[in-house]
């Protein structure tokens, strides 16, 4: 199993630009979650979903949209990019609601 | 107030020494809790989940006290590799993360 893979690593953008941040699980889980990590701040929620076709938001979900139309993927969009969106963004899945959460290796995002 | 508050450390002790660390969290509907380890610059990983009446793992021991909505680790014989970040995580219609304790062992 790859368990959560992300994509990309790293990006650049421009303040404006949209892009798509990918996220694949391969252990068939039906929770996955999106989390940004800023300095001091810990990891905060930004969308989540419960299974395929079932989004919802987390605490920070502006400027951010997300859909689940397959168990196995679950792509965080970025709809107009702005620099207070510049962190590292995490992808995880679990099993079911208090199982492990298992986290992808980070998407490192800079926005100019 | 913060849903999941953690002391933010830094701890800096030497190798062999007993660390603690505590959260509180504000949701008393909570239903699960967790431990995870961050090393730099890497994803987090589960270290423990906490069950309510306390468990051991190695030399580490996890407690939840669900009066006092208050959640515990407890490293024991510190050693160099344990040098992380380590994040108090509560789940209540999702995982709430602590910001995270940093904890440096020095030889």
């Amino acid at each position: 199993n790859a368990g959560v893979t992300q994509t990309p690593k790293f990006q650049v953008l421009k303040t404006g630009q949209s892009m798509t941040l990918q996220c694949a699980q391969d252990m068939n889980h039906e929770y996955m979650s999106w989390y940004r990590q800023d300095p001091g701040m810990g990891l905060r929620l930004i969308h989540y979903s419960v299974g395929a076709g079932i989004t919802d938001q987390g605490e920070v979900p502006n400027g951010y949209n997300v859909s689940r139309s397959t168990t196995e993927d679950f792509p965080l969009r970025l709809l107009s990019a702005a620099p207070s969106q510049t962190s590292v963004y995490f992808c995880a899945s679990r099993l079911g609601d208090a199982n492990e959460q298992f986290f992808g290796p980070g998407t490192r995002l800079t926005v100019l | 107030r913060k849903e999941v508050e953690q002391d933010p450390g830094p701890f800096n002790v030497p190798e062999g020494a007993t660390v603690a660390f505590n959260c509180t969290y504000s949701n008393s509907a909570s239903q699960s809790f967790f431990w995870y380890r961050q090393d730099c610059r890497k994803e987090p990983k589960l270290l423990m989940s906490v069950y309510s009446s306390g468990n051991e793992d190695g030399r580490f021991t996890a407690q939840l006290n669900r009066a006092s909505q208050y959640i515990s680790l407890l490293i024991r014989d510190s050693k160099l590799s344990d040098s992380a970040t380590y994040l108090c995580v509560v789940n209540w219609n999702d995982m709430r993360f602590g910001a995270g304790t940093r904890l440096t062992v020095k030889p």
